[in-house]
């Protein structure tokens, strides 16, 4: 069975950092892309990051730009969203979520785990 | 104005149609996109229902039942999702999504109400 679990969100200052992380199990997490995506209380979805199966290709969104870092660790089949100069309108739930299965490259949210809060707050 | 745009709500009732829309920004060849589609209900994270570039290009979501179909109105430059034989759990929220100038983009959603 698939299985996404985030962990690491949390209450944070504005202008703190936070790391969030993502377990996967159920598939051969190497040969998957990877994506954050992310939904603000009673808001839309809003995509934030994306990393393929070997980190050599990464994509953010211009409002994280310069700010978060995604990374994985595929021996521990782990996604990472580090995330630092944290905002008043960077509170939302964090999804991750798995690509789409090889050959398919195009490397949309297939499956997606439940989510972790992140609020930043004074 | 934003790249995708979709109607806040919609109404239908059990056993109709309901046809949701996803406008792509003028300008924008909705032609050479795909659309791809999730529908979120309370509570849950977003699950993928179908992704509709044209009839040769088209994927259904594992186990996302045929009465939910995708297409596209050239002359609209808007991808739509057709969902048939309306039943009271396909009450959610739908959201479209392409991928535009290196980024995956969302549409703002449309709360599909059946009643």
């Amino acid at each position: 069975e698939v299985q996404l679990v985030e962990s690491g969100g949390g209450l944070v200052q504005p202008g703190g950092s936070l790391r969030l992380s993502c377990a996967a199990s159920g598939f051969t997490f190497s040969s998957y892309s990877m994506n954050w995506a992310r939904q603000a209380p009673g808001k839309g979805l809003e995509w934030v990051s994306y990393i393929s199966g070997s980190s050599n290709t990464i994509f953010y969104a211009d409002s994280v730009k310069g700010r978060f870092t995604i990374s994985r660790d595929n021996a521990k089949n782990s996604l990472y969203l580090q995330m630092n100069s944290l905002r008043a309108e960077d509170t939302a739930v964090y999804y991750c979520a798995r690509g789409p299965p090889p050959p398919d490259s195009s490397g949309y949210a297939d499956f997606w785990g439940q989510g972790t809060l992140v609020t930043v707050s004074s | 104005q934003a790249v995708l745009t979709q109607p806040s709500s919609l109404s239908a009732s059990p056993g109709a149609s309901a046809s949701l829309t996803c406008t792509l920004r003028s300008g924008i060849n909705i032609g050479t996109y795909r659309i791809y589609w999730y529908q979120q209900k309370p509570g849950s994270p977003p699950q993928y229902l179908l992704r509709y570039k044209s009839d040769s290009d088209k994927q259904q979501g594992s186990g996302v039942p045929s009465r939910f179909s995708g297409s596209k109105d050239a002359s609209a430059n808007a991808g739509i999702l057709l969902i048939s034989g309306l039943q009271s759990e396909d009450e959610a929220d739908y959201y479209c999504m392409t991928w535009h100038s290196s980024a995956w983009v969302f549409g703002g959603g449309t709360k599909l109400t059946v009643l």
